[in-house]
């Protein structure tokens, strides 16, 4: 059963307004990532926080931004957003020290209308 | 730039039918190579972590084996269970957590 929850599960917006996606990690995963992910294709790194800093970013425009915090909760903030940005949103964490890969959350469907 | 490409993109088998999807890589330094499940509208769900060419994990029907350039994910005797879209990425040194997947093979088991 997966320790990351996502909210909200669903979510649509208008082409142009900002959208807030939240992630809750569980205790002790100092390491946040966030992924798009479109219809058919894998998902896409966009940004890593690792305690609270930023620590790695994909090709992705600045008008993606995120925050860590210090209770293991995270956001992702997108922009002006545009009818391309309709995709899953994924958050996953990773513990200090585990043999296991990231662990995912169940995601946000994002819709721009 | 790391790079992960999956075959086949779909698969159909009948149950009990045993198959092989393949994972191709280039990645500069590979630290981790994985393989996640994901079903329609969720999140991918872990399996396996490879670290070395020669290594290989197993659980229940699944076996995953990795070289210097690929990785299969083996399923023997599929169940219609075992359906859903099964994800490979690769974990480079980016001094990160990053992972680059590929595409995914949407594996179907008929009964």
């Amino acid at each position: 059963e997966t320790g990351v929850t996502q909210s909200p599960t669903h979510l649509i917006k208008t082409r142009g307004q900002q959208v807030t996606l939240r992630c809750s990690s569980q205790s002790g995963h100092n390491t946040v990532s966030w992924y798009q992910q479109a219809l058919g294709q894998g998902p896409q790194f966009i940004f890593q926080y690792y305690r609270e800093e930023e620590n790695g970013r994909g090709n992705f425009p600045p008008r993606f931004s995120g925050l860590q915090f210090p209770n293991y909760s995270s956001e992702l903030n997108v922009n002006a957003l545009e009818l391309d940005d309709s995709a899953l949103y994924l958050c996953a964490s990773s513990p200090p020290t585990s043999s296991a890969g990231p662990l995912f959350g169940q995601g946000t469907r994002l819709t721009v209308v | 730039e790391d790079q992960v490409t999956q075959s086949p993109e779909a698969l159909r088998l009948q149950e009990g039918e045993s198959s092989s999807l393949n994972c191709s890589y280039t990645v500069s330094g590979l630290r981790g190579l994985f393989w996640y499940r994901q079903d329609p509208g969720k999140g991918p769900e872990f399996l396996f972590t490879l670290y070395s060419a020669g290594e290989e994990k197993e659980k229940e029907r699944l076996k995953a084996t990795l070289t210097k350039k690929e990785s299969f994910l083996h399923i023997t005797a599929p169940k219609p269970e075992d359906s859903a879209t099964y994800l490979c990425a690769v974990q480079g040194n980016f001094g990160n957590e990053k992972l680059t997947f590929g595409t995914g093979t949407r594996l179907t088991i008929i009964p």
